[in-house]
């Protein structure tokens, strides 16, 4: 069956670094991933998808990376900032026939000041 | 208007009630999703419909009985549920992917307590 990781449960970080989360999966070939981030209580908000062609896709302060010979996406937020601290999570993208999204386990961010 | 709007936001419900959760967007998606969520679990998909068609269902028990009226409503209706059912449930709705994944946009959930 489908398997989606995100490394670790939580991850604490300080203010003004860098935040690197992993997403790895096993038995699937996804043609794309897609990031969101989901506040308590909230639902997921769509921050960035990337292609199963793209190597590397950035916006602001974020960016992904998704290398499908490891069959993992990185996703890292730079110059992160107490605002930022929520829970992200990752989305593999089924294309045949209905398109089928299949979350990450997530990782709960957290960034001190 | 970019908001899928979900009603109601809380709901307390007894094993023997039937109640329904609803969904509304008017963004001219024509796919949309019910998905469920426990505290610290990721969103666990239990239907999809595409262009008023349901066209996957995870497995869902038969207690959980999806409706799309229409292209900007959808219903799930609950009936005997249990403890366990207990949970956040998230729908969203989505451009129906056309050799592209759309992005989702979800609404706020509904938390549901059973008793």
């Amino acid at each position: 069956s489908q398997k989606i990781e995100q490394n670790s449960e939580a991850l604490n970080i300080q203010e003004g670094k860098t935040a690197t989360l992993t997403c790895n999966y096993t038995n699937y070939s996804p043609a794309y991933l897609q990031w969101y981030r989901q506040d308590p209580g909230r639902g997921p908000v769509f921050l960035l998808l990337i292609r199963e062609n793209e190597k590397e896709k950035r916006k602001e302060r974020l960016k992904v990376t998704f290398d499908t010979t490891l069959k993992q996406s990185l996703f890292h937020i730079t110059a992160s900032q107490p605002a930022d601290s929520a829970t992200y999570l990752c989305a593999l993208v089924r294309t045949s026939g209905t398109y089928k999204y299949i979350f990450g386990t997530g990782t709960r961010l957290k960034v001190l000041a | 208007d970019t908001e899928v709007t979900q009603t109601p936001k809380h709901l307390v419900m007894g094993m023997t009630n039937k109640k329904s959760l609803k969904c509304e967007q008017h963004m001219g998606h024509r796919a949309m999703y019910w998905y469920k969520q426990k505290a610290k679990k990721p969103p666990e998909l239990m239907f999809v419909y595409s262009y008023e068609k349901l066209s996957i269902n995870e497995s869902v028990p038969s207690r959980f009985s999806p409706e799309c009226p229409n292209s900007s409503l959808l219903n799930l209706h609950l009936h005997a549920l249990q403890p366990e059912d207990s949970a956040l449930y998230l729908c969203a709705s989505s451009q129906v992917g056309q050799g592209f994944a759309e992005k989702l946009f979800f609404g706020s959930g509904t938390q549901l307590s059973v008793l």
